[in-house]
């Protein structure tokens, strides 16, 4: 089974250019989680989808982060316009809930490492 | 709130030694505990998860935690361990009545030096 896909892997580009980041969670999976890792605060959750509807979207940073979930085998999130303090690596996640509960496994992608300069 | 502590920046440990690397957590409710392990450049690989039940849970690549509610811990340990399982750990807590995030600790660094 493919596991979560993510692209790019790594992304490397300018102050004020928009970023899109892109994954493909695995099928099946009616979850997806968008977290961001940095060394000062660690992994931290961003936006959450629950079958592609957006349920807490707490954790973006502020108006130029966005995610959408077109479908259920896609998502994105975009900056921009991109910062510096933006640099982290990025991680998708997908997990397959029942219920309301929330003991569901969550899978990660392999991250998108973005530096802005 | 919900937390996870992990108090230990790095471990060490020699090949074939057993290892054990320490997760306390704090939440209202009962929790729901994971472990994770990142390789350099890589995403977070799910190791085991405790749930309910038997508080000894077994996972993969020969790891093994165990729940202790009244130490409010929950330790990764392993009986022999290998040079390849040098890597990062996390910890990370999530409860039935929280948000839908998972609340990781900072990560435990192994080395297992031969």
């Amino acid at each position: 089974d493919a596991g979560v896909i993510q692209s790019p892997r790594h992304e490397v580009t300018e102050m004020g250019q928009e970023v899109t980041l892109r994954c493909k969670p695995i099928s099946g999976h009616n979850s997806l989680f968008w977290y961001r890792q940095t060394m000062m605060r660690g992994l931290e959750l961003l936006i959450y989808f629950n079958n592609n509807v957006p349920i807490d979207d707490s954790g973006m940073p502020e108006d130029r982060f966005s995610a959408k979930m077109p479908n259920a085998s896609f998502s994105t999130l975009k900056i921009q316009p991109s910062e510096p303090r933006d640099s982290a690596v990025y991680f998708c996640a997908s997990s397959l809930r029942v219920g309301r509960e929330k003991a569901d496994t969550q899978y990660f992608g392999p991250g998108t490492r973005l530096t802005v300069l | 709130a919900q937390s996870v502590a992990q108090p230990e920046d790095q471990v060490n440990v020699a090949e074939g030694n057993p290892l054990t690397v320490k997760c306390t957590y704090s939440v209202s409710g009962n929790p729901y505990l994971f472990w994770y392990v990142q390789y350099p450049n890589r995403g977070l690989q799910f190791l085991l998860k405790y749930i309910t039940g038997d508080n000894l849970v077994k996972g993969s690549y020969g790891f093994e935690a165990e729940f202790n509610k009244s130490q409010t811990s929950f330790h990764l340990k392993k009986p022999s361990a290998l040079v390849s399982d040098s890597a990062l750990y996390f910890c990370a807590v999530r409860t039935s009545n929280s948000g839908y995030a998972l609340n990781f600790g900072k990560g435990t660094s192994l080395l297992v030096t031969p």
